[in-house]
């Protein structure tokens, strides 16, 4: 079974600056999806980025990108020019890749994060 | 964008009442919709896949005669606590996937349940 792990309970980081969110997994599958998840207090879920495991290139969605190392079955992400709603919890998954639409998200425990004015 | 509704946000029942929480894809069809389950300040748990006109495939361990699960038609499943207790106080989660490529999936916005 495919497991996500997030080493980081909590981060912090100071207005304007960047900062990275750490994510491995593990897997035997060649194939595969990895996502950012951002969990706000609202508690809303809300897709930050997401990477196919076929493509070597990192995604990127403007002040968010990742570090997808395939190999070292790494991902994590990148926020530059952080914000003060950059605040939440955020969530690493892992999603199989299928035909039948029915393969689940795998998350991790998750990476409180916090910017500080 | 798409958007799928779950309702109610929030529902406070007596021990021993059945609730039942409805998640609705509100612009597209979902043959997949997906219930999950959060404790405060932990990650979502996967409950069970509803698949739509099948039965769910619940995870290990949770309890398919406990949580009920009904996906009867393309835009809605229902996820029923049968004969709540405290220990069934939690935030429900719904998620669905569009049945359309490239089949991105979409979050409800939560239920919290609190059963006294």
């Amino acid at each position: 079974a495919q497991t996500v792990t997030q080493s980081q309970p909590e981060m912090s980081v100071q207005e304007a600056e960047t900062v990275t969110l750490s994510c491995t997994y593990d897997t035997s599958e060649s194939d595969y999806y990895l996502f950012w998840y951002k969990q706000p207090p609202s508690r809303q879920m809300i897709l930050v980025i997401r990477q196919e495991a076929y493509k070597q290139q990192n995604a990127t969605e403007n002040r968010f990108s990742v570090n997808f190392q395939k190999a070292a079955k790494s991902f994590s992400l990148k926020i530059s020019d952080s914000q003060l709603g950059d605040a939440a919890m955020y969530f690493c998954a892992y999603r199989s890749v299928g035909r039948g639409g029915s393969e689940k998200l795998v998350f991790g425990k998750g990476t409180k994060l916090t910017v500080n004015p | 964008g798409a958007v799928v509704s779950q309702h109610p946000s929030r529902v406070i029942c007596k021990s021993g009442t059945s609730v039942k929480i409805e998640c609705r894809s509100l612009d597209f069809q979902a043959t997949t919709m997906f219930w999950y389950r959060q404790f405060p300040k932990k990650s979502l748990m996967l409950m069970a896949t509803s698949n739509e006109g099948s039965k769910a495939t619940y995870e290990q361990g949770v309890e398919k005669d406990k949580f009920l699960i009904n996906h009867a038609s393309l835009t809605l499943s229902t996820l029923t606590v049968t004969s709540a207790h405290p220990e069934d106080s939690s935030f429900y989660i719904c998620s669905a996937r569009d049945h359309q490529p490239p089949q991105k999936l979409f979050f409800g916005s939560g239920t919290q349940l609190s059963v006294l």
